[in-house]
């Protein structure tokens, strides 16, 4: 039940743009995308409910694929700020109120 | 700051033991869920509470129980530790609890059992 996220690690540029990818074997309602800086505690980046929407937070945008039952993560014009884990979170149709984490991507920008 | 506090920040100690762990919400923050974080496994979701009241279960061992207090703190018990059990343990704080809020974390325990 756990999402699976791809790729697993990825080094930019900065200024390259990165996607990362979280899919699920269950129907979705929802998915969470939250980053982890070194030693640091998770922050919330956006929620996407049911509905294929996309949202935006500055520079970093992310689509549900509810029929894929995925959701990607867009990074674009990387900034050494965007180096960090992130985690995809997931709660599917049972609506059983737990978000699953994925194990996250390791995104490292370079200068 | 996220808002929410977590003590200690270290613990360290030996198998067989019992340690406590408590997390003090966001101010009017209602809900409160602990994750379990060691390097190979990413966040594993324990259990949270909604006002004093069980709302979901993870992932949480037998040898875990957890509680939330009357003044919404809560604390995660850990028992018959095991060198297994050494993470970072998370709190966190969300407004109603539903899946669709936010959720703010804490800056975690890290545990050490030897």
């Amino acid at each position: 039940q756990q999402p699976v996220q791809s790729p697993q690690a990825v080094i930019l540029r900065e200024g390259e743009d990165a996607v990362i990818n979280c899919s699920s074997s269950k129907a979705l309602y929802s998915v969470h995308w939250y980053r982890q800086k070194h030693g640091e505690a998770p922050v919330f980046l956006m929620i996407l409910l049911k509905g294929g929407e996309q949202k935006g937070h500055e520079k970093i945008s992310a689509s549900f694929n509810e029929k894929k039952q995925q959701s990607s993560l867009y990074l674009t014009a990387s900034q050494l700020s965007y180096s960090g884990t992130y985690f995809c979170g997931t709660e599917t149709v049972d609506r059983d109120d737990k978000i699953i984490f994925g194990k996250g991507t390791r995104l490292h920008i370079l200068p | 700051d996220s808002g929410v506090t977590q003590t200690p920040k270290h613990l360290i100690t030996a198998t067989g033991q019992r340690v406590t762990l408590r997390c003090s919400p966001r101010s009017g923050d209602l809900s409160v869920y602990w994750y379990q974080q060691s390097l190979d496994q990413g966040l594993q979701f324990l259990i949270q509470y909604y006002n004093g009241e069980e709302r979901a279960k993870g992932n949480i061992l037998e040898r875990f129980s957890a509680q939330q207090f009357p003044d919404l703190h809560s604390e995660l018990n850990l028992s018959s530790l095991e060198l297994g059990d050494s993470a970072l343990y998370f709190c966190a704080s969300s407004v109603e609890g539903l899946p669709y809020n936010e959720q703010f974390f804490g800056p975690g325990t890290r545990l050490t059992v030897l």
